[in-house]
């Protein structure tokens, strides 16, 4: 089983829709969790962490189930410019931060 | 300084060859990460720099490859006669705690190692 676990998707949405991408965890010790956004052939960037209270960053909200091991990543009113692959991220080890990726969830948002 | 910078962009080697990749990491990120990513996959960890002391390296960095950073400040990745399973595009990121917070991983934009 991989440590952490995603829908490889892809999802293909209309301008405008809401869509949700989840994530699975294995370590109950991680400590950090993050989603990354990565472009087709371009370096992964950091889109948000996650917090357990959960958080918000305009169009984009994040949630932690730490019970569940769950991590979610909710994006409202889609653009096109939204089209990439969203990486969920999880640090497994607190000693120096190893940071663990999925495979990433590819959306494409249409016209 | 304009974050984290890796050198090649592009490489294209024979099967045999030895390559070297640079990173040149943001200058006060005292920590320094290797990864590696194949098509479709996430980035998957091979290493790891606190200032010039190589802490952790993963399975995954056979006896052909080899890390340093010498002055705790740029690193190089070799990897020894190269295989067609090393192609791959390798990334390289830092780190740094602010107050006790750390704030995730830069990532350069990568070398893509082709080989052929």
């Amino acid at each position: 089983r991989k440590e952490v676990e995603q829908d490889p998707g892809p999802f293909n949405v209309p301008e405008g829709a809401t869509v949700a991408f989840n994530c699975t965890y294995s370590n109950s010790a991680s400590q950090s969790f993050f989603w990354y956004r990565q472009d087709c052939r371009k370096e992964p960037k950091l889109l948000m962490s996650v917090y357990s209270s959960g958080n918000e960053d305009g169009r984009f909200t994040a949630q932690l189930n730490r019970a569940s091991q769950y991590i979610s990543l909710l994006i409202r009113d889609s653009k096109l410019s939204d089209s990439a692959t969203y990486l969920c991220v999880v640090n497994g080890n607190t000693g120096f931060q190893k940071l663990v990726f999925g495979t990433g969830t590819r959306l494409l948002v249409s016209p | 300084d304009t974050g984290v910078s890796q050198n090649p962009r592009h490489k294209i080697t024979k099967r045999g060859q030895n390559v070297t990749f640079r990173c040149d990491p943001i200058s006060e990120h005292n920590r320094l990460y290797w990864y590696r990513q194949t098509l479709g996959q996430g980035p998957e960890f091979l290493t790891y720099f606190q200032n010039e002391a190589q802490l952790e390296k993963s399975r995954l960095l056979s006896d052909r490859f080899s890390a340093e950073r010498p002055k705790g400040s740029f690193s190089t990745l070799e990897i020894q006669r190269t295989e067609q399973g090393d192609s791959a595009m390798y990334l390289c990121a830092s780190s740094s705690q602010i107050m006790g917070e750390w704030h995730g991983y830069t990532f350069g934009s990568g070398t893509r190692l082709t080989v052929v």
